[in-house]
């Protein structure tokens, strides 16, 4: 399968723990987007890098939150002290840069903070 | 920043009747719109856009169009099958910019 690739699928975690996700992009594409669904809602976007820069980051993006992407290839998502309203699909999307881009998005990462 | 209203939330038809859905946007410097199908339990899936420039595409069963002065854009499937019940959501972007998703439709075919 060579496209968008989200692990773990599934991570369930105890209030006030800190959880990383990873994704890794389709190869060729340099844009790599996180965003945050939860349950009856669309993707509410969080952040997104151009190669290994981080452009811009969304006020949903609380300090807790970090993301990175090292040498502009996969990307890790990183939820510290996470609190129960963190519980949601954390999806990664991908495209080449242009004026307007096709995603093409992972199957997400499902959290949930007991 | 730019705001995506969709509706309906939810639609269902009969099997072989068409759906349409519709979005209204906020940004007049939009000018990509995508549709996304979403599966329960799987990733958003592209499954047609439309830009600024045109006013109708078509693909198939499938239909998108765009009124650029009202700032409403449409999803039309026509003879529907159960295999297109799932939730889908539109979206639009200004140049450069990341996508605004609307809150999603979840279609639902009967047989």
């Amino acid at each position: 399968d060579t496209g968008v690739s989200q692990n773990p699928r599934h991570k369930i975690t105890k209030r006030g723990q800190n959880v990383t996700f990873r994704c890794d992009p389709i190869s060729e594409h340099n844009r790599l987007y996180w965003y945050r669904q939860t349950l009856g809602q669309g993707p509410e976007f969080l952040t997104y890098f151009q190669n290994e820069a981080q452009l811009e980051k969304s006020r949903l993006l609380s300090d807790r939150f970090s993301a990175e992407r090292p040498k502009g290839s996969f990307s890790t998502l990183e939820i510290q002290r996470t609190e129960q309203g963190d519980s949601a699909m954390y999806l990664c999307a991908s495209s080449y840069i242009s004026t307007n881009e096709k995603l093409f998005f992972g199957s997400g990462t499902q959290l949930s903070v007991l | 920043g730019e705001n995506v209203e969709q509706h309906p939330s939810t639609l269902s038809v009969q099997e072989g009747d068409s759906a349409v859905i519709k979005c209204t946007y906020s940004d007049s410097a939009s000018n990509y719109f995508p549709w996304y199908k979403q599966e329960l339990g799987k990733r958003p899936q592209l499954i047609i856009d439309i830009r600024s420039n045109v006013g109708e595409k078509k693909d198939q069963r499938i239909a998108v169009t765009l009124n650029k002065t009202a700032k409403h854009f449409s999803l039309h499937i026509t003879e529907t099958q159960p295999e297109d019940s799932a939730v889908y959501f539109c979206a639009a972007s200004t140049p450069w910019r990341q996508l605004t998703f609307g809150s999603g439709t979840q279609l639902t075919v009967l047989p």
